[in-house]
């Protein structure tokens, strides 16, 4: 199946410092990523959908000029946590979408998660 | 809002088969369904995905009635290693891109 990495796998930061995650697609392209976020015992919350080449669409809520977005290349995005705080302490989850055919015409649509970054902001 | 909803919680035990129903009334033509399995700490894992009728790999199958309101993930034979939360969800791949909102998904927990 397909492979998405993220990096680092936990980082640990002063309050006020910025923080980058490296999201990448290992054996596909991708032109689109999304970046979740979770809190201890909750579900996934997307925070944003990255685009390769344009600018990331963030969801109701979410400060896009304090998690920057990144989409330089089909295989890589990156999420910055900018003046992080304790309360952005939680797992950042990125995925990957990958668009193949399913025989015919027709396209299958799957999204591929990458193993979550932890972040702690002390 | 997540479009589907799931039992909170399942317990099974070791050898058994279990299976995880959702409801997704207000399922969209084009919308497929996909489980996924999370472990604490991790990513979730793609599990399945299907569109219509019986689809089945090597982890698992997924039944979807005629009227698709409703989805099934069984899983055969589960192990202690198979302890998870399962999320199931859908999505419309005609709009350019599967944009998916989880709900609360199942905490299945197995027991020897």
């Amino acid at each position: 199946g397909a492979v998405v990495s993220q990096h680092p796998s936990w980082v640990i930061c002063k309050s006020g410092t910025s923080v980058k995650i490296e999201c990448r697609s290992l054996d596909f392209q991708a032109t689109t990523m999304f970046w979740y976020r979770q809190f201890p015992k909750q579900s996934l919350m997307l925070m944003a959908t990255s685009n390769e080449g344009s600018k990331a669409t963030y969801e109701q809520g979410v400060e896009k000029d304090k998690f920057l977005i990144n989409h330089a290349s089909l295989t890589l995005s990156t999420l910055t946590v900018t003046s992080a705080h304790p309360e952005d302490s939680s797992f950042y989850i990125c995925s990957a979408r990958e668009s193949r055919l399913a025989g015919g015409p027709k396209f299958v649509d799957t999204q591929y998660f990458g193993p979550g970054t932890r972040l702690t902001v002390l | 809002l997540a479009k589907t909803t799931q039992p909170i919680s399942m317990d099974s035990y070791e050898g058994q088969e279990v299976n995880i129903t959702c409801s997704h009334n207000n399922i969209a033509t084009n919308d497929y369904i996909t489980w996924y399995q999370q472990f604490p700490s991790q990513g979730p894992r793609f599990i399945i995905q299907g569109y219509k009728t019986k689809v089945t790999n090597e982890v698992a199958s997924l039944f979807i009635p005629a009227d698709r309101k409703s989805s099934t993930l069984s899983l055969p034979r589960v192990s202690l290693s198979d302890t998870a939360v399962y999320y199931c969800l859908v999505g419309d791949i005609d709009t350019g891109f599967q944009k998916l909102v989880f709900g609360t998904g199942t905490r299945l927990l197995v027991s020897p």
